[in-house]
């Protein structure tokens, strides 16, 4: 158990729908982070924030936006969902951000177990 | 343009044999290597890293190689456990430059440890 924590395990909705996948770092940890694993295709990295300010961004689609609340947790939104955006989508957590010098524990990202989403 | 391959998608080995698992990437800035190793419905699990001034960091049964000139790094295991049996991802970081310090990641390679 990496204690990061991901709702819903599973999630299955259509075309067009919206949904949020929620996020809970380990205690402690001020980063998250957010990737996307489709079927053929490694862990693809969308977005990280760092203590409520965004971060980083990756290959992040203009439907997709995610935000980090005051508590730490932050939470993934997926809008005009399209089939291709069937995926796992995980968060990851560490307690500072990728951010300089030379990397250390804790830099080290713990993953939590995923949310897959199916779009019918 | 996969900037991290993992070229063999999977890999059995008999217990208490080395695994080896390899890794190629294209990128010249990547500076920082990792593995992870993830188990069905969990997410990845941060298994061994290599700073790109080290050609190889050992950690248990866990060393990783790196060959920066041919851009290849291997992970090997030994002995294998059946335990070791799931998907290891490779994944690179540059620590400076464009896009910096975001996880770039390879498709994974299934390692099956056969008892």
């Amino acid at each position: 158990d990496s204690g990061v924590t991901q709702t819903p395990k599973h999630l299955i909705t259509a075309t067009g729908q919206r949904v949020t996948l929620r996020c809970s770092p380990r205690s402690g940890d001020l980063s998250v982070y957010w990737y996307q694993q489709s079927l053929d295709q490694g862990l693809q990295f969308l977005i990280q924030y760092y203590n409520g300010e965004e971060r980083a961004k990756g290959n992040i689609l203009e439907r997709f936006s995610a935000q980090q609340f005051p508590d730490l947790h932050s939470e993934l939104n997926l809008s005009s969902l399209e089939l291709g955006d069937s995926a796992l989508y995980f968060c990851a957590s560490s307690v500072a951000p990728l951010s300089g010098g030379v990397l250390s524990s804790t830099d080290t990202q713990y993953f939590g177990p995923g949310t897959r989403l199916t779009v019918l | 343009d996969q900037q991290v391959k993992q070229n063999s998608p999977s890999l059995s080995v008999q217990e208490g044999r080395i695994s080896i698992l390899n890794c190629d990437y294209t990128n010249s800035m990547f500076d920082y290597f990792l593995w992870y190793k993830k188990y069905p419905a969990e997410g990845p699990t941060f298994l061994i890293s290599i700073s790109s001034i080290k050609d190889k960091n050992e950690d248990g049964r866990f060393t990783v190689f790196l060959n920066k000139s041919a851009k290849h790094l291997s992970l090997h295991i030994v002995p294998s456990q059946p335990g070791d049996s799931a998907v290891y991802f490779c994944a690179a970081l540059a620590t400076s430059g464009a896009g910096s310090y975001q996880l770039t990641f390879g498709k994974g390679t299934k390692l099956s440890v056969i008892p």
